[in-house]
């Protein structure tokens, strides 16, 4: 059972406002991930990081910044929403060894913006 | 570059059929990890299987199994006497050591299985 877990799980807001997704895992895992993934389905990385104090863009540009000034929490801002950032976001951590082990992920924001 | 494909974007069965999700990779790593992840309406992504490129050995896990074939870069996934809570979006995905070992998806496959 996999211990991630994101806040809030759905959230309203309107336009312009400053939001923080948060995420939280108690697994000591170093890597973790944001994925923001369409309606239609596909899952697309947007940030990641390897460690405390490190993060890094992934392959979907996006306007959100992430933190990490601890190892069990990478938080997501939004400093102005916009309705095209109507999206669902899931957060994920993996263990940092010789082999790639498997990421565990939260349960999701679902995110709409007004 | 890394990319999964997953043709088939919508399956619709009935209770008890067999269906398989059909999965094709491409990547230049050598040393590579391939994984399943199923997507309930609750929304989380809950981790299936894993396999590594050097293990070609099929697996079954009670009802699911898992066909990898490097030779023709697939990693099928087959559910077999199919169930209702078998309903969900299922992802396949690829990690390789040079792609600083992230998660490539899929498009995913959604699972209708009807009563």
């Amino acid at each position: 059972e996999a211990d991630i877990y994101q806040t809030p799980r759905y959230l309203v807001i309107g336009t312009g406002k400053k939001i923080t997704l948060e995420c939280s895992q108690t697994m000591g895992h170093d890597k973790m991930y944001w994925y923001q993934q369409d309606p239609g389905m596909e899952l697309h990385l947007i940030h990641y990081s390897y460690g405390v104090n490190s993060t890094e863009k992934g392959d979907l540009s996006s306007e959100s910044t992430v933190s990490r000034i601890r190892t069990e929490h990478f938080p997501l801002t939004l400093e102005s929403a916009r309705p095209s950032h109507t999206s669902q976001y899931l957060c994920a951590s993996s263990d940092h060894g010789t082999e790639n082990t498997e990421a565990f992920f939260g349960q999701g924001t679902r995110l709409t913006v007004v | 570059a890394q990319k999964v494909t997953q043709a088939q974007t919508e399956i619709s069965v009935v209770e008890k059929e067999d269906v398989t999700l059909d999965c094709v990779y491409e990547t230049r790593d050598t040393t590579y990890y391939l994984f399943w992840y199923k997507q309930p309406p609750s929304g989380e992504l809950v981790f299936l299987i894993r396999r590594n490129s050097f293990d070609e050995q099929n697996e079954i896990s009670g009802r699911y199994s898992w066909n990898f074939q490097k030779s023709t870069s697939s990693f099928n996934f087959t559910i077999t006497a199919s169930q209702v809570v078998d309903s969900a979006v299922y992802f396949c995905a690829l990690s390789g050591d040079n792609a600083g070992n992230m998660l490539t998806f899929g498009g995913g496959t959604r699972l209708m299985v009807k009563p």
